[in-house]
C-alpha cells in the first residue's frame, strides 16, 4: 500500500517568508509525528497528533512553528518568518499508535532558508 | 542533554564481515528500542526492534542485542553487504504512541 508522502520534496525560501509543508500519512494510521533533522544531527521531535486528542507540541522550537491535522489524515506544518537556522529536512511519520511502536517515515522535505 | 547516543559517527567494514553498531541511552523509562536505516534523500526505514523484556532479537542478517543494566544496545549485521551502506539511527520509546528519541546516527560503509 501507499506509504507516507510529503510535499514539496525541496523548498528554498528567503529569510522572513512563511512556508507550509504537507504530510499525507498511511491510511488508517491514527498517530502522526513531525520531526526535523538538521545537518549532522539526529532526528528531533517537533509535534505529535493522536486522533482527536490535543496535539503534543512540546518539541516545537518556537512560536513561529505550528501544525494542524485534518481528522486522521493530512497534516501541515507551518513555519512563519523563517530563519536560517530553520534549514533542515522535515520528516513526517505515522503509526497505528495503539497497536505498535514502529513509526513509518515519509521521504522528507528539505527546507533551505537563504 | 542527549538521551540516546551513538558515539561512532562512521564505520567502515569489508563485505562479508560483521558490522557492529552501538547505541547507549540514559533514560530508564525507555521500554522499546528500534533501529532505522536511512539512504540519502529518503526517509528512515524501520529495520529491527527489541522490547526491554528481551535481550536479543534476530531477523535474518540483523540481530539487536540489549543490555539493560548497561543501558546499551547494539546492531549486528552479518554478513555485511555493499547495499547495507547507509546511515543507521538508534531510537528509543517510552511507550506506544510517544515520540521516538533518536541518536545522531552512524554512517556505515561496506566496502566490496
Amino acid at each position: 500500500g501507499a506509504g507516507v508522502s510529503q510535499s514539496p520534496s525541496n523548498k528554498v525560501t528567503e529569510k522572513g517568508k512563511d512556508v507550509e509543508l504537507r504530510c499525507d500519512p498511511i491510511s488508517g494510521h491514527t498517530a502522526l509525528y513531525w520531526y526535523r533533522q538538521r545537518l549532522g544531527q539526529g532526528l528531533e521531535f517537533l509535534i505529535y497528533f493522536q486522533g482527536n486528542s490535543a496535539p503534543d507540541k512540546s518539541g516545537l522550537p518556537s512560536d513561529r512553528f505550528s501544525a494542524e491535522r485534518t481528522g486522521e489524515s493530512v497534516s501541515t506544518l507551518t513555519i512563519q518568518r523563517t530563519q536560517q537556522e530553520d534549514s533542515a529536512v522535515y520528516l513526517c511519520a505515522s503509526s497505528l499508535d495503539t497497536m505498535e511502536y514502529e513509526q513509518y517515515f515519509g521521504p522528507g522535505t528539505r527546507l533551505t532558508v537563504t | 542533554d542527549q538521551q540516546v547516543k551513538q558515539n561512532s559517527p562512521s564505520l567502515s567494514v569489508q563485505e562479508g564481515r560483521i558490522s557492529i553498531l552501538n547505541c547507549d541511552y540514559t533514560n530508564s523509562m525507555f521500554d522499546y528500542f528500534l533501529w532505522y536505516k536511512k539512504y540519502p534523500a529518503e526517509g528512515p526505514t524501520f529495520l529491527i526492534s527489541i522490547s526491554s523484556i528481551k535481550d536479543k532479537n534476530e531477523d535474518g542478517r540483523f540481530t539487536v542485542f540489549l543490555n539493560k543494566s548497561a543501558k546499551h544496545l547494539s546492531l549486528h549485521i552479518v554478513p555485511s553487504q555493499p547495499g547495507d551502506s547507509a546511515v543507521y539511527f538508534c531510537a528509543a520509546s517510552a511507550g506506544i504512541g510517544t515520540p521516538l528519541v533518536f541518536g545522531k546516527g552512524t554512517r556505515l560503509s561496506v566496502i566490496a
